[in-house]
């Protein structure tokens, strides 16, 4: 148990509608990171928010949003779905600040959301 | 960019044996390098994880090693047994992103 848990496990979408995923990070940690892993793929970097601002995003279009709010959960918003964005969107917790305590970037995920995109 | 390369994507260990997956790096800022296993239908799961100061670390039947200066790490997973049977992804990242730049993934099937 990594202590991120996400919601929903499973959804199923119509290709043009909006969805939101939710995410609650373990204890203590700061900073928010969402990934999207295709089947038979490992994940890719969508964003990551600290301190409620984005920190930094992958390649993913703007339709691909998110939010983070003071108590540190997060919300990935996925707008005009498409049939690709069909996978698994995991949430990641770390945190900021590790490193100079030598302890590293350690970074531990939920067990992530399925989304179809029909 | 990163880009890290993971060999082989898949592989078939007689229980008992060892198993070793190996990356490579090409950014030479990246210095964390942490290994997860991926079970059908979760999430990835933190297994072992080495900073650049480092070049070997070991945890029980799992170990990994790091050559900076090849750009290369690899993870060796000793006696294996059946619950060792998922997917391993590698990573790499540095102190100044948190991003995680992930390899491709290695199918780990450990026979009975």
């Amino acid at each position: 148990e990594t202590g991120v848990t996400q919601s929903p496990t499973h959804l199923i979408k119509t290709r043009g509608q909006q969805v939101t995923l939710r995410c609650s990070s373990q204890s203590g940690h700061n900073t928010v990171s969402w990934y999207q892993q295709a089947l038979g793929q490992g994940p890719q970097f969508i964003f990551q928010y600290y301190r409620e601002e984005e920190n930094g995003r992958g390649n993913f279009p703007p339709r691909f949003s998110g939010l983070q709010f003071p108590n540190y959960s997060s919300e990935l918003n996925v707008n005009a779905l498409e049939l690709d964005d069909s996978a698994l969107y995991l949430c990641a917790s770390s945190l900021a600040g590790q490193i100079s305590s030598g302890s590293g970037n350690t970074i531990y995920f939920g067990e992530g959301s399925w989304l179809t995109v029909v | 960019g990163e880009n890290v390369e993971q060999h082989p994507s898949t592989l078939s260990v007689q229980e008992g044996d060892s198993a070793v997956i190996k990356c490579t790096y090409s950014d030479s800022a990246s210095n964390y390098f942490p290994w997860y296993k991926q079970e059908l239908g979760k999430g990835p799961q933190l297994i072992i994880d080495i900073r650049s100061n480092v070049g070997e670390k070991k945890d029980q039947r799992i170990a990994v090693t790091l050559n900076k200066t090849a750009k290369h790490f690899s993870l060796h997973i000793t006696e294996t047994q059946p619950e060792d049977s998922a997917v391993y992804f590698c990573a790499a990242s540095t102190s100044n992103d948190y991003k995680l730049s992930f390899g491709a993934g290695t199918t780990v099937t450990v026979r009975a």
